[in-house]
């Protein structure tokens, strides 16, 4: 079936360093994959998303690119700031079914 | 627009007892999905309604159901209650199915089961 596999966190940077998550899926076809982002207390927001392959999703400073080759969404940003602190999910859709997330990874920005 | 709205944001119940937990979608927005987000094991899928059927279901007991209102309301019901069934349980709502726009989360529902 559909899954994805994310880094295991937590992480912790200071302000201004390179963020990079990694996520890899597995699903037959070419799924729509996405990254989701839940602040503290909130739901989840759709960060960005690629529908096929070489696709570059971005949104707020943060990229990923849909390889298909590795199979893979890597979330990317250049330099992170403190507000950037959050739990961030990778997530995959393949035809009418439900997305399928992964665990999520916590992320921390200290000053 | 009014964005996903879930109700209660809160709920305590005791072990045994049946929680209800609402969701009202975007307008427009036919499909309504419910996940569960237990501590530690991210969103796990539990339902998926559309155009008032139920379309999908995650592997989750049947006590947990729930249906879809003609205005695309929904409503999870987890009857029997067990303490592992404490989490946040979200809502989220799309255009329609298969369009790959993702879905609108809203807040959700913390259930803690005493």
């Amino acid at each position: 079936g559909n899954s994805v596999t994310q880094m295991e966190g937590p992480v912790t940077l200071s302000e201004e360093a390179f963020l990079t998550i990694n996520c890899t899926y597995t699903a037959t076809g070419y799924p729509s994959l996405f990254w989701y982002v839940q602040y503290p207390g909130e739901g989840l927001q759709l960060l960005l998303k690629a529908t096929k392959a070489d696709d570059k999703g971005s949104n707020k400073g943060f990229e990923a690119t849909y390889r298909k080759e590795t199979t893979s969404f890597h979330l990317e940003k250049g330099s992170v700031q403190v507000s950037d602190s959050a739990v961030y999910f990778c997530a995959l859709s393949r035809g009418n079914t439900p997305l399928v997330f992964g665990k999520g990874t916590r992320l921390s920005v200290i000053a | 627009e009014a964005g996903v709205t879930q109700s209660p944001t809160h709920l305590i119940k005791t072990r045994g007892q049946q929680a209800t937990l609402r969701c009202s979608p975007i307008s427009g927005h036919t499909s309504v999905y419910w996940y569960q987000q237990a501590l530690g094991l991210g969103l796990q899928f539990l339902l998926w309604y559309d155009e008032g059927e139920e379309r999908n279901r995650g592997n989750f007991p049947p006590r947990f159901s729930g249906r879809q209102f003609p205005n695309y309301s929904s409503e999870l019901n987890v009857n029997a209650l067990e303490l592992e069934d404490s989490a946040l349980y979200l809502c989220a709502s799309s255009l329609a199915p298969g369009l790959n726009y993702g879905y609108t989360f809203g807040s959700g529902t913390r259930l803690t089961v005493v």
